[in-house]
């Protein structure tokens, strides 16, 4: 199906083990976004992509490493798991670099709920 | 940090009602979004607004960007059950790749 994907849609996970958070999208947009939504923070930027082998921190980006070798994949993963990273993890794209045109605005997947204990 | 501050943090309607929001901002914006996030989903794009003043309308939603460019405002009229759901303003720091600042969010409960 055409869109973006999020897996898995839940994970639990020890603090210190690493994990990687899977994004998908069959739009071939050149821009990916990972964001993180906590209580009383709303959506926070982790780290972004401008295309395949070009990405850049956002304003949360440590403890977390992305990857981009291929458009239509763009994995997060936490390192050392800690617990202040339990939230719903969001990954995005667009077709443009701020997501901001009413013709190429952010697709949103449906998240992946992490839960580091 | 948090760059758009968005209020009522949560509100509690009836059906039928009209519900109003806001977002504020101590910097300028070129761009105001609203996005409106279901429960167990994404967030998806409402409503885009690109210049000071204008107000747009998506069925009954309707948005204004701030004479200040500081500020927007999401109404509903005639709220249903399905308006339930955290909206977002949204709205990116010049033209920096990829910082789109996003306000904490309104929940919304609407009542049958």
């Amino acid at each position: 199906d055409a869109g973006i994907t999020q897996s898995p849609r839940y994970k639990i996970t020890e603090t210190g083990r690493q994990v990687t958070l899977m994004c998908h999208q069959t739009w071939s947009h050149s821009y990916m976004f990972w964001y993180r939504q906590d209580l009383g923070h709303g959506l926070r930027l982790i780290y972004y992509s401008a295309a395949a082998d070009i990405t850049d921190k956002g304003e949360v980006s440590d403890g977390y490493v992305v990857s981009r070798s291929k458009t239509e994949n763009f994995p997060l993963t936490l390192e050392s798991a800690t617990r202040s990273q339990t939230s719903v993890y969001f990954c995005a794209s667009s077709e443009s670099p701020s997501g901001t045109g009413h013709n190429s605005p952010l697709h949103f997947g449906n998240g992946t709920r992490l839960t580091v204990t | 940090g948090q760059q758009l501050n968005q209020s009522p943090q949560s509100m509690f309607i009836q059906e039928g009602e009209d519900v109003s929001m806001n977002c504020t901002s101590s910097s300028i914006f070129n761009t105001w979004l609203w996005y409106k996030q279901d429960p167990g989903e994404g967030p998806v794009l409402l409503i885009a607004l690109y210049k000071a003043g204008e107000l747009t309308s998506n069925g009954r939603l309707t948005a204004q960007f701030g004479i200040t460019r500081k500020d927007s405002f999401l109404n509903i009229s005639a709220s249903i059950p399905s308006d339930v759901g955290i909206y977002f303003c949204a709205g990116p720091r010049g033209s920096t790749l990829g910082r789109l600042y996003f306000g904490r969010g309104t929940q919304l409960t609407v009542w049958p």
